[in-house]
C-alpha cells in the first residue's frame, strides 16, 4: 500500500518553542494532505487541509497563525506549531490522498506525539 | 446531530464470535465510505472501502445502505488481534469526516 511518513515520531519541547512536523508521501504525489490532531481517547479532529502551492484551509477554531502549514511540493507538507504550550500536547497525524480508479483513499502517517512541558 | 455517528462501545465480544457495528451519516451527498482500524496510540489504517454492492475481505464484510444512510462492518470468527477502534470515514466533496470510532475488545 501507499506509504506516508512523518518526522519526528515523538518530540518533547519547552513551552514557547516552535516545533516543525514533516509529512511525506513516499511513493505517490499528493496535491492535498490533511493534518489532524487527536487527544487521548478522542477521535481524530481535522485541523486543516494542505494544498500544494496554495494556502492551507483551516477548520473552524484552528488558529492559522499558530499552526503554520506549508505544502511546498507534491510529496511534502509541514506543520509548524508556533509558541507551543502544554495544551498543544497531542498526537498529530497527517494523511495524503491517493486517487484510484473510483475513489480517493487516505493513507495516514504514523503520527507525531508532541509533549510540551 | 453529528454528520457521522458511531456507537462508541466498547463492544466486548468473546473470541470466535461474530460482531457487527454500524455507522450512520447525515449528508446524502456523501460520496465514498471507508472503515479504518486504529490501534491504541497508533495511526488509523485502512481496513476496507465500502462499495454500494457490498464487499468482503476475508472475515470482514462491509455494506452500504444509501437509502437509510448507514454503513456496516461485520467481523466473523473474531480474533484477539481484532481488538481495536474502528473508525467510519465518509468523504463528501473535499472533506473527510470521521466518526468517533467504535471500540472493540475481543475476550479470550
Amino acid at each position: 500500500g501507499a506509504v506516508v511518513s512523518q518526522h519526528p515520531s515523538r518530540v518533547i519541547c519547552k513551552s514557547g518553542t516552535s516545533v516543525k512536523i514533516e509529512c511525506r508521501s513516499l511513493d505517490f504525489q499528493a496535491t492535498t494532505m490533511f493534518w489532524y490532531r487527536q487527544f487521548p481517547k478522542q477521535s481524530l479532529m481535522l485541523m486543516a487541509t494542505s494544498n500544494e502551492g496554495s494556502k492551507a484551509t483551516y477548520e473552524q477554531g484552528v488558529e492559522k497563525d499558530k499552526f503554520l502549514i506549508n505544502h511546498a511540493s507534491l510529496t511534502l507538507s509541514t506543520l509548524t506549531v508556533t509558541s507551543a504550550h502544554p495544551e498543544d500536547s497531542s498526537f498529530y497525524i497527517c494523511s495524503a490522498g491517493r486517487t484510484g480508479p473510483t475513489t480517493d483513499t487516505q493513507y495516514f502517517g504514523p503520527g507525531t506525539r508532541l509533549t510540551v512541558l | 446531530r453529528k454528520e457521522v455517528e458511531q456507537d462508541p462501545g466498547p463492544f466486548n465480544v468473546p473470541e470466535g464470535a461474530t460482531v457487527a457495528f454500524n455507522c450512520t451519516y447525515s449528508n446524502s451527498a456523501s460520496q465514498s465510505f471507508f472503515w479504518y482500524r486504529q490501534d491504541c496510540r497508533k495511526e488509523p489504517k485502512l481496513l476496507m472501502s465500502v462499495y454500494s454492492s457490498g464487499n468482503e475481505d476475508g472475515r470482514f464484510t462491509a455494506q452500504l445502505n444509501r437509502a437509510s444512510q448507514y454503513i456496516s462492518l461485520l467481523i466473523r470468527d473474531s480474533k484477539l488481534s481484532d481488538s481495536a477502534t474502528y473508525l467510519c470515514v465518509v468523504n463528501r466533496d473535499d472533506k473527510i469526516i470521521f466518526g468517533k470510532g467504535t471500540r472493540l475488545h475481543i475476550l479470550p
